[in-house]
């Protein structure tokens, strides 16, 4: 299986918002609304953000938002924070009953 | 509040089997509706799935390590482990166990803090 499609690396100033992408095929992200995001700080374990595409865990800032369109999946961060700067994955089931990771997006706060 | 833990051996010789338990706390893994997982992230690099079990055994791998992966689970222990066969220096990583709660998209809602397994030649 393929990894999903993820810019190496985004930015933004605070208070702005910016969307990371993230593209698949036809047999996991575009055929399930499956797709979850997960934000990682250095030297930590991911934290779940968003799943099911658009649906936040309790606890996490209304701030992160996701959206899915045809085999693309987007997460946008709005009002960013200085504290927003980590590293972003998103993943999705797949026809074949597996899990596939995104590489990864490093998002810098100016 | 559930909290899972790694732990086994931080370095591991070449050619050898790689094998680390996650305990978990704070809940019973055998518990309707939840699958436990292990995901892996080599330096610097990104995440990878490595498959994931049902308390009643039920496995799932990643197809690309599949003939080298056993995921089991002991319910009397509240633990489930990961064993990695015929290990070269590209199995080093940090390795994380992981809860992936049933009825939606297998999404990892709770992790343990990772433990960094070495291959050594």
């Amino acid at each position: 299986q393929s990894a999903l499609t993820q810019p190496a690396s985004v930015s933004g100033s605070p208070g702005q918002s910016i969307t990371i992408s993230c593209t698949g095929t036809s047999s996991d992200i575009g055929r399930y609304n499956y797709v979850s995001w997960y934000q990682q700080h250095p030297g930590k374990a991911p934290k779940l953000i968003i799943y099911d595409v658009s649906n936040r865990p309790s606890g996490v800032s209304n701030r992160f938002s996701g959206s899915k369109s045809g085999n693309t999946a987007s997460l946008t961060i709005s009002g960013l924070q200085a504290e927003d700067e980590a590293d972003y994955y998103c993943s999705s089931y797949t026809i074949s009953s597996t899990v596939v990771f995104g590489g990864g997006t490093k998002l810098t706060v100016l | 509040q559930l909290q899972l833990q790694e732990s086994g051996p931080g370095l591991v010789k070449s050619s050898e089997t790689l094998s680390l338990t996650c305990t978990v706390s704070g809940g019973s893994i055998s518990g309707s509706s939840y699958y436990w997982g292990w995901i892996r992230q080599p330096p610097g690099k990104g995440l990878e799935w490595l498959g994931h079990i049902y308390y009643s055994g039920r496995t799932y791998y990643n197809p690309s390590l599949k003939s080298r992966v056993t995921i089991s689970v002991d319910t009397s222990k509240n633990q489930f482990s990961l064993k990695l066969s015929s290990v070269t220096a590209a199995d080093t990583a940090v390795y994380f166990c992981a809860r992936i709660p049933g009825g939606r998209g297998w999404d990892f809602d709770s992790w343990g803090q990772g433990t960094l397994v070495t291959v050594s030649s």
